[in-house]
């Protein structure tokens, strides 16, 4: 079953337009991890917070993680039409082995 | 390789007919799993694989389903009696030991008719 929701399900924005995205989950994590996927491509990974982190950032992304409220948000500024595709956020535990458990994704749209 | 391959990209089966689908880590990658992702949903966890050993089947939807690592390298999934609901895009994904980080194939999917 999957880990949890994200918020929203769908996002359309011009390009040069901020596109936010949230990620909630249910149990205590090791890490969470953000993935891009294009339409019938396999996932890239994007960024990896851990448990113990609050922020942080790789090019135009930004992650927050917020483990009181067990969430997490995808910021991605100056969107690009090239940023159109699905997000999904995907929690590992702290077992012994990095089993991912992922959200329900969020489509971003981006239109030139 | 560059990255994780899996083949066929796509197979169409009909129902009740055996599949065995593979996939090719990335060389030196330990760790290797396989997630089934239905339609318009995230991916879920089948099984893991530590080398040979199978250290995780819970996601394995039925004992339909079995998967095998023999060398440590290349893995194959396998799905007998195949039924509607397999259908799926199933995605194989490698990493290093201890690292957080997995890399994903482009998927197989799975059409059963």
């Amino acid at each position: 079953s999957q880990q949890g929701e994200e918020d929203p399900q769908a996002l359309s924005i011009q390009e040069g337009e901020n596109a936010t995205m949230n990620c909630s989950y249910k149990t205590s994590i090791n890490n969470l991890q953000w993935y891009r996927q294009n339409s019938g491509r396999g996932l890239v990974h994007l960024i990896l917070i851990r448990s113990n982190e609050r922020e942080k950032h790789s090019g135009r992304l930004r992650v927050t993680l917020d483990t009181s409220k067990k969430s997490s948000s995808l910021l991605i500024t100056a969107s690009r039409a090239a940023d159109t595709a699905s997000y999904f956020c995907a929690t590992a535990s702290n077992t012994g082995f990095q089993k991912l458990v992922f959200g329900t994704g969020t489509r971003l749209l981006v239109s030139p | 390789g560059a990255g994780v391959s899996q083949s066929p990209r796509y197979k169409v089966a009909k129902r009740g007919q055996d599949v065995a689908l593979r996939c090719d880590p990335i060389s030196g990658h330990v760790s290797l799993f396989w997630y089934q992702q239905a339609l318009g949903q995230g991916p879920e966890f089948l099984t893991y694989f530590q080398n040979e050993a199978q250290l995780d089947k819970s996601g394995l939807p039925s004992d339909r389903f079995f998967a095998e690592r023999p060398e440590g390298s290349v893995s194959t999934l396998k799905i007998q009696r195949t039924q509607q609901e397999d259908s799926a895009v199933y995605l194989c994904a490698s990493s290093l030991r201890l690292s957080n980080e997995q890399f994903f194939g482009p998927g197989t999917r799975l059409t059963v008719l």
